[in-house]
């Protein structure tokens, strides 16, 4: 029974306008959301994380919005360039288990 | 480097042979976790070390898989009598604090059993 959910496997987007990528979670224990970008052939590079006392955390062109009731978070990029174009992982932890879970990735693709 | 670090990147094992991970977190990180990413899925989780000490192997998958890091820093992930269903990357993370939340991966070791 996954925990993370990342219900779209793929998104194509035009460069320049904005990306967004959705995430889903069940288990209301887990308190810290990160996000994950991987190239092919490459490890898992962090990107942006969340502690759920916030609801929004931007870092540059990347913003992170929670919204706990839904159990819902959201990895938002504007403007979209060609480089971003990867998996991007969505995972969660739970206070004191310090063990990430992860989704299953969603491919984006920015094109030209 | 700074970085996490895995060898060997690649292998290619036959079914039945055994196999040995190697994993050297970034330096001074207390907790070091290793992955199994399966294609087209997310990381699965596989055993957590907080400095030497193994608190959780939960998610080894059967008594053919071991993890040790007798010093506290450079891990082994052991894989006795390789299957088929072993081939994945196997990918190993570290962080700075035992509660640490963010974790910092390697690239990866590729597994493929023929």
């Amino acid at each position: 029974d996954q925990q993370v959910k990342q219900n779209s496997p793929s998104l194509s987007v035009q460069e320049g306008r904005i990306s967004i990528l959705n995430c889903d979670y069940t288990n209301s224990m887990f308190d810290y959301f990160l996000w994950y970008k991987k190239y092919p052939a490459e490890g898992p590079t962090f990107l942006i994380s969340i502690s759920s006392i916030k609801d929004k955390n931007e870092d540059g062109r990347f913003t992170v919005f929670l919204n706990k009731s839904a159990k819902h978070l959201s990895l938002h990029i504007v403007p979209s360039q060609p480089g971003d174009s990867a998996v991007y992982f969505c995972a969660a932890n739970q206070g004191g288990s310090y063990i990430p879970t992860f989704g299953r990735g969603t491919s984006l693709i920015v094109h030209p | 480097g700074a970085g996490v670090s895995q060898s060997p990147r690649y292998k290619v094992a036959k079914r039945g042979q055994d196999v040995a991970l190697r994993c050297d977190p970034i330096s001074g990180h207390v907790s070091l976790f290793w992955y199994q990413q399966a294609l087209g899925q997310g990381p699965e989780f596989l055993t957590y070390f907080q400095n030497e000490a193994q608190l959780d192997k939960s998610g080894l998958p059967s008594d053919r898989f071991f993890a040790e890091r007798p010093e506290g820093s450079v891990s082994t992930l052991k894989i006795q009598r390789t299957q088929q269903e072993d081939s994945a990357v196997y990918l190993c993370a570290s962080s700075l604090r035992a509660a640490g939340n963010t974790i910092y991966f390697g690239e990866g070791s590729w597994l493929t059993v023929v």
